[in-house]
């Protein structure tokens, strides 16, 4: 069975600092990995996401994060938060099984802003 | 246009009534899911259909009962309401092979 672990349910950074958002995954088949974003009151907005090819992976907002199979983790950065970055945020991971593809989410990570 | 539209986006009703959910997606994809996200905000996937087919039932209590008209609708019926049930009802979409999903803005059922 796969799983998802997020390190840190609450994550506060400076306005201009780097944001580091962590993220662990357990799948016993080669993973998609996806990082989803939950403003308030409102649905989940994919980010971005790893199926295969470039490990690198770069989102929307200005957001990448990194696949490492030997880590089994799936980080998202940001250089410079800006105060609009503040949400939830949910790394998920699926198998490859096409018609399936059921997302198992992890526990979010609120990231507040400081100004 | 919405790409996946859920309605209500509130609905407030008292224990043991029925209610029913209703989401629509009109990126032509074969899949799509509801998920339940607690207060906690926890998410967990509740079923999937394909092509109008159920592909997933996550041990959810037989008072929740989907139904798929068509590939562009998945409705979620819910009998004898408990108080348990106030969650956020999220319907997603997919088009497989690591898409990722499109997800509607969410359905916030308070039970009372």
């Amino acid at each position: 069975a796969q799983s998802v672990t997020q390190l840190g349910s609450h994550v506060s950074v400076s306005e201009g600092a780097l944001v580091l958002l962590r993220c662990n995954y357990s799948s016993s088949v080669p993973p998609y990995l996806f990082w989803y974003v939950q403003y308030p009151n409102q649905g989940l907005q994919l980010l971005l996401k790893y199926t295969t090819g470039a490990t690198l992976v770069k989102g929307i907002n200005g957001f990448e994060a990194e696949f490492k199979k030997s880590e089994t983790s799936f980080h998202l950065t940001k250089p410079s938060a800006h105060m609009s970055d503040a949400a939830e945020y949910f790394c998920a991971v699926s198998d490859q099984n096409f018609g399936n593809e059921k997302l198992t989410f992890g526990t979010g990570t609120r990231l507040t802003i400081i100004p | 246009d919405t790409a996946v539209s859920q309605t209500p986006k509130y609905l407030v009703t008292q224990m043991g009534n029925d209610k029913s959910i209703k989401c629509e997606q009109n990126l032509g994809h074969d899949t799509m899911y509801w998920y339940k996200q607690d207060s906690k905000k926890f998410l967990k996937i509740m079923f999937s259909y394909n092509n109008k087919e159920l592909i997933i039932n996550e041990t959810v209590p037989n008072r929740f009962s989907p139904k798929s008209p068509d590939k562009a609708h998945l409705n979620l019926h819910i009998n004898s309401l408990e108080l348990g049930d106030s969650a956020v009802y999220f319907c997603a979409s997919d088009a497989g092979t690591g898409s990722g999903y499109t997800f509607g803005s969410g359905t916030r059922l308070t039970v009372v």
